[in-house]
């Protein structure tokens, strides 16, 4: 168990909805990270937190966006959801920005 | 932009042996760190190594050993003794060491590992 918490474990939804993922980090951790992992693409980089500030952006798309929480929690939310979209989404966190980033179980979600 | 390559899709590997997964990288960065990941059938991303590129030594977690070679941009994976339960997904990852920015991972595609009883 690596400390990371994310919910929900399984998201199944249709396309054109809108869904919200949720990570906490591990105490202490000041960063989140969120990836996504497809069979096509592998596992990208999408975003990075650091104390309530974004820090940067990779391969995310415009229709995702992201927040982190004055508690330090994190949301994903995924809109205008298309077939493409189904894929496990990892959060991670880690203390500062150069330390050893920690994984959570995933979300995984399945667009119908 | 940095780039991470696998270049073994599948391993296997009796139980008891001794393996060795090749990385390579590519990036004009000096300063960054590299990690083997291993997913096992639960899909979880669990840490098992980490080298800072400034460190000559070899990083080394009890079976687990790397073989950095900064000059080749190589970093080799080597599990001594393998057990039934290394089996699994094995990721290596770079990430650079760069101020006011973001750090991300960025991953190679992996190297499917089975260990065989």
């Amino acid at each position: 168990d690596s400390g990371v918490t994310q919910t929900p474990k399984h998201l199944i939804t249709a396309t054109g909805q809108r869904v919200t993922l949720r990570c906490s980090p591990r105490s202490g951790d000041l960063s989140v990270y969120w990836y996504q992992q497809s069979l096509d693409q592998g596992l990208q980089f999408l975003i990075h937190y650091y104390n309530g500030e974004e820090r940067a952006k990779g391969n995310i798309l415009e229709r995702f966006s992201a927040q982190q929480f004055p508690d330090l929690h994190s949301e994903l939310n995924l809109s205008s959801l298309e077939l493409g979209d189904s894929a496990l989404y990892f959060c991670a966190s880690s203390v500062g920005r150069y330390d050893t980033q920690y994984f959570g179980p995933g979300t995984r979600l399945t667009v119908l | 932009a940095q780039t991470v390559t696998q270049s073994q899709p599948e391993m296997s590997v009796q139980e008891a042996e001794t393996v060795t997964l090749s990385c390579t990288y590519d990036t004009s960065e000096s300063n960054y760190y590299l990690f083997w990941y291993k997913q096992p059938p639960s899909r979880q991303m669990i840490l098992v190594i980490r080298q800072e590129a400034y460190k000559q030594q070899n990083a080394t977690e009890n079976r687990f050993s790397v073989n950095f070679q900064k000059a080749a941009k190589s970093f080799s994976l080597k599990i001594s003794d393998s057990q039934l339960g290394d089996t699994a997904m094995y990721f290596c990852a770079f990430m650079k060491h760069v101020n006011n920015a973001g750090n991300m991972l960025t991953f190679g595609g992996g190297t499917r590992l089975m260990v065989k009883p």
